[in-house]
């Protein structure tokens, strides 16, 4: 059965410092990735989708970043983090299938 | 653009209560409508779809109906409990292009015993 992993659940990082939340999939191949984030009190906001390995599609113009080295990886990130980058973090897969499956997710506070 | 709407929370009801949590969405296409819902530290997992006019989707009790006339997805549930205390999420998506799921803003359950 597949699976999907995120981590870290929590992290408290302080204003300017880099970010690098990491998502893996297991037990299937060539799926659709994203990075949702849920602001307090808000809906989901997708953040980036991946396609395929390398490929990258952004919703928002924001400081952070998403890489797909690995077919069943996708990390987030940012060089340096905002105070608006709060947030509780979701990762998610879809393939061949109309719906998405999401990871447990991670909290950031930005301090 | 397309967009979903829900009834603002929080919800609070007592259990054995009749929930209603209203969806309505702007579409420019035919599209496939889902709820999903999040329990306290968790991810969303997907409750229940609806994928074209007049179905019904249907899981651990809730309903919701396709209405194409109203442009809307109610969820329903007759008696609830306080293991269905969540956030619910209403979305969408258009076509076969899971690149871009449009989720509502979310409505957050309270049951009480």
């Amino acid at each position: 059965s597949q699976t999907i992993h995120q981590w870290p659940a929590t992290l408290v990082q302080p204003v300017g410092s880099p970010l690098s939340l990491e998502c893996t999939v297991e037990g299937t191949s060539n799926p659709n990735l994203y990075w949702y984030r849920q602001a307090a009190g808000r809906g989901l906001q997708l953040l980036f989708y991946s396609v395929g390995i390398g490929q990258i599609s952004s919703e928002v113009p924001q400081n952070l970043s998403a890489s797909r080295p690995q077919d069943r990886q996708f990390i987030l990130s940012s060089k340096k983090l905002l105070l608006s980058d709060s947030g509780f973090y979701l990762c998610a897969w879809s393939r061949d299938s109309e719906k998405l499956f999401f990871g447990s997710g991670t909290q950031l506070s930005v301090l | 653009g397309d967009s979903v709407t829900q009834m603002e929370g929080p919800v609070t009801l007592s259990e054995e209560a009749f929930l209603t949590i209203n969806c309505t969405y702007t579409a420019t296409g035919y599209p496939s409508l889902f709820w999903y819902v999040q329990y306290p530290g968790e991810g969303l997992q997907l409750l229940l779809k609806a994928t074209k006019a007049d179905d019904k989707g249907s899981n651990k009790g809730f309903e919701a109906t396709y209405r194409k006339e109203t442009t809307s997805f109610h969820l329903e549930k007759g008696s609830v409990q306080v293991s269905d205390s969540a956030v619910y999420f209403c979305a969408l998506t258009i076509g076969t292009s899971y690149d871009k799921v449009i989720f509502g803003p979310g409505t957050s359950l309270s049951v009480i015993p």
